[in-house]
């Protein structure tokens, strides 16, 4: 199956700070999602990002197929912002999504 | 509130029961997924459904089983429950498989 991995997996910003997390994916796909996951559980979904550029508001996410990257930019950090990050991936004729470990990220005031 | 309801939040059972749980999709949504989350293997594919027919198994144990009813809400039962079973599991729906999914808040499980 398809291997997702995320970077960095812990990260600790101040609050105001930017930050691009990244997610490599070793097959093609043809759906990918960025999740947050918060202090209290609830899976978020961010953005659905196959491919392309997508924004909202503070975040940003780009795809990269041919080179099997994404990456979720994520500007003046808030320590709302706080959770987990997660990339998930689904291949050509998939329909379930492949997380990655996640990317921890702690924001400070 | 992300649509997707999931019932109970908790549920606290001894090794060897069977529990079920139970989620209704967004309004619209046909497809349906299972998901469980742990420390150890972080989130994994249980099933997904699509219309009230299963669609894509992923690493669902043979004491695992779930179906998605006519009016579109599915079940996940869980049979002779093992300490290891004890997670946190998330349902997902989406209008189909290439669109955002949108999660439930999760039923957190503990086998005592």
């Amino acid at each position: 199956g398809i291997q997702v991995e995320q970077s960095p997996p812990d990260l600790i910003l101040q609050e105001g700070a930017n930050s691009t997390l990244r997610c490599n994916f070793s097959d093609s796909v043809n759906n990918l999602q960025w999740f947050h996951q918060n202090p209290w559980g609830q899976l978020i979904n961010l953005f659905y990002i196959p491919s392309g550029t997508k924004q909202n508001g503070r975040l940003s996410a780009t795809t990269v197929a041919t080179e099997r990257y994404s990456l979720l930019y994520i500007s003046s950090s808030q320590t709302t912002d706080s959770g987990v990050y997660f990339c998930a991936v689904g291949g050509a004729g998939s329909y379930q999504l492949t997380f990655g470990k996640g990317t921890k990220l702690s924001v400070i005031p | 509130d992300s649509g997707v309801t999931q019932t109970p939040k908790h549920l606290i059972t001894a090794t060897g029961q069977r529990v079920t749980l139970r989620c209704s999709p967004r309004s619209g949504d046909l497809s349906v997924y299972w998901y469980q989350q742990s420390l150890d293997q972080g989130l994994q594919f249980l099933i997904q459904y699509y219309n009230g027919e299963e669609r894509a198994k992923g690493n669902i144990l043979e004491r695992f089983s779930a179906q998605q009813f006519p009016d579109l809400h599915s079940e996940l039962n869980l049979s002779s429950l093992e300490l290891g079973d004890s997670a946190l599991y998330f349902c997902a729906s989406s209008v189909s498989g290439q669109v955002g999914y949108t999660f439930g808040s999760g039923t957190r499980l503990t086998v005592v």
